[in-house]
């Protein structure tokens, strides 16, 4: 079955420091990737997608990399804030209609 | 404002009683979507429907219910055959069909029992 994982459950960056939190998935026919972000107590919030016919895809302070090859993708954010400090999670779809496949989530922390 | 409501907001139940998380959305979405959420843990998919009068289960379904007889709600009953209910849910939705980034969630519900 689909698997997606993340390589580490922390991570801890200065502000204004880039951050990259990592992603691994299993499954060869997933068709899009997703971020999510959850703040404390809330629902998940969309962040930036990808389809899997494209390597890279930016959007405002955010750029995902995917990488077919070895089934990995990464979100970068370009100078952290503390706002961005919540987990994120990296999701996996089209391989079954109408689902998608989370994994644990990172959970990033912001230091002033 | 469009959106996708979860109600309540926190829920405590005690042991043998069934309770039920209302999901209700205006976005016009054909899915909708129901998944738990523990701590340290990703969103595990209990239930979902694709249209109305119709619902598949996902990968955690025993000890849930779910019905769907308006578009716009997608109630879950957390029955008293669910061992260990306490936990983080969140509904979402999404339009019928399309790729699932147009996936909205709600504010979750928690549930303890106590």
């Amino acid at each position: 079955g689909e698997s997606v994982g993340l390589h580490l459950p922390t991570l801890s960056v200065q502000e204004g420091d880039n951050s990259i939190i990592n992603c691994a998935y299993s499954n060869s026919a997933s068709d899009y990737f997703i971020w999510y972000k959850q703040e404390s107590g809330k629902g998940p919030q969309f962040i930036i997608d990808i389809r899997s016919n494209m390597d890279k895809r930016q959007g405002q302070r955010v750029t995902v990399l995917l990488n077919k090859t070895v089934k990995h993708l990464s979100l970068q954010i370009a100078a952290t804030q503390p706002g961005d400090s919540a987990v994120y999670f990296c999701a996996e779809g089209g391989s079954t209609l109408g689902r998608l496949y989370f994994g644990r989530g990172t959970q990033l922390t912001v230091w002033p | 404002d469009g959106g996708i409501t979860q109600s309540p907001k926190y829920l405590f139940r005690k042991e043998g009683q069934n309770v039920t998380l209302s999901c209700e959305q205006n976005l016009n979405h054909d899915a909708m979507y129901w998944y738990r959420q523990d701590p340290g843990q990703g969103l595990r998919l209990i239930y979902y429907s694709q249209i109305v009068n119709d619902f598949q289960k996902g990968d955690i379904a025993e000890g849930y219910s779910v019905s769907r007889e308006k578009k716009e709600s997608f109630p879950l009953t957390v029955t008293s055959a669910q061992k260990n209910p306490t936990a983080f849910y969140l509904c979402a939705s999404s339009r019928q069909g399309a790729r699932s980034t147009e996936a909205f969630f709600g504010q979750g519900t928690r549930l303890t029992v106590v």
